[in-house]
């Protein structure tokens, strides 16, 4: 069970705008910055969201993060086919002094 | 363009231990932090451990303490990470990643990622 929880899958039609959450505590997500990645099977993981809120050169802005306290959310507007993947959340914790992923969130595009 | 290409996939014994490399190009170790994750057959990323070479800094995950290494070698831009005392449940594929720009910190998001590097536990 991951210190950073995580819905085992979410899903959505095209076009639709779907959420995915990110809950953890005071010593991970409370206290420092939040990353999102976009896993597909056999590929290396790419990084959506770094710092709960800004996006690397080259992801589209459909691809949004927040953080409100010890939760955190991705959002990923006007859904599309090629969204359909793994989703992780991770965060340093200061307690384990390293870094965390959540158990990751299994997007289906209906 | 920045880009990390790790060694080949391996083959291992029970009690073993496995050492995969991480070269980095267009990009130079002093100024960057870099982690290792690994993802077991239907289980999720894993965490293992980062470094930032030029602070000499190692942080690793409780749950592989005493069993991994990493280091990095800034004049070559090469890494490495060594997990000994290997287990049927170490089969993985290992990945390096690296710290977005010049963050040197480990707990900011990864954007360049090894291709990664099947290992296989096995008697």
């Amino acid at each position: 069970q991951s210190v950073l929880t995580q819905p085992p899958s979410a899903s959505g039609t095209p076009g639709q705008r779907v959420t995915i959450s990110c809950s953890g505590s005071n010593s991970n997500i409370g206290s420092n910055a939040v990353n999102w990645y976009q896993h597909l099977p056999g590929t290396a993981p790419k990084l959506l969201i770094y710092s709960n809120n800004q996006r690397p050169s080259g992801v589209p802005d459909r691809f949004s993060g927040s953080k409100s306290g010890t939760s955190a959310s991705l959002a990923i507007s006007g859904l599309q086919s090629e969204d359909e993947a793994d989703y992780y959340c991770a965060a340093w914790d200061d307690g384990l002094n390293g870094s965390l992923f959540g158990g990751g969130t299994k997007l289906t595009v209906l | 363009q920045v880009q990390l290409v790790q060694s080949g996939a391996e083959v291992k014994k029970p009690g073993s231990s496995v050492k995969v490399s991480c070269k980095a190009s267009g990009v130079s170790f002093s100024n960057s932090a870099v982690s290792w994750v690994r993802q077991a057959p239907g289980q999720g990323l894993e965490w293992m451990g980062g470094i930032i070479p030029t602070f000499g800094k190692r942080n690793y995950a409780q749950k592989f303490q005493g069993r991994v290494t990493m280091t990095a070698d800034i004049s070559t831009s090469v890494g490495y990470m060594e997990l000994s005392g290997l287990r049927s449940e170490d089969t993985a594929v290992y990945y390096c990643a690296r710290v977005v720009g010049d963050i040197l910190d480990l707990g900011i998001g990864m954007d360049v990622w090894g291709q990664g590097t099947p290992v296989t536990v096995s008697s």
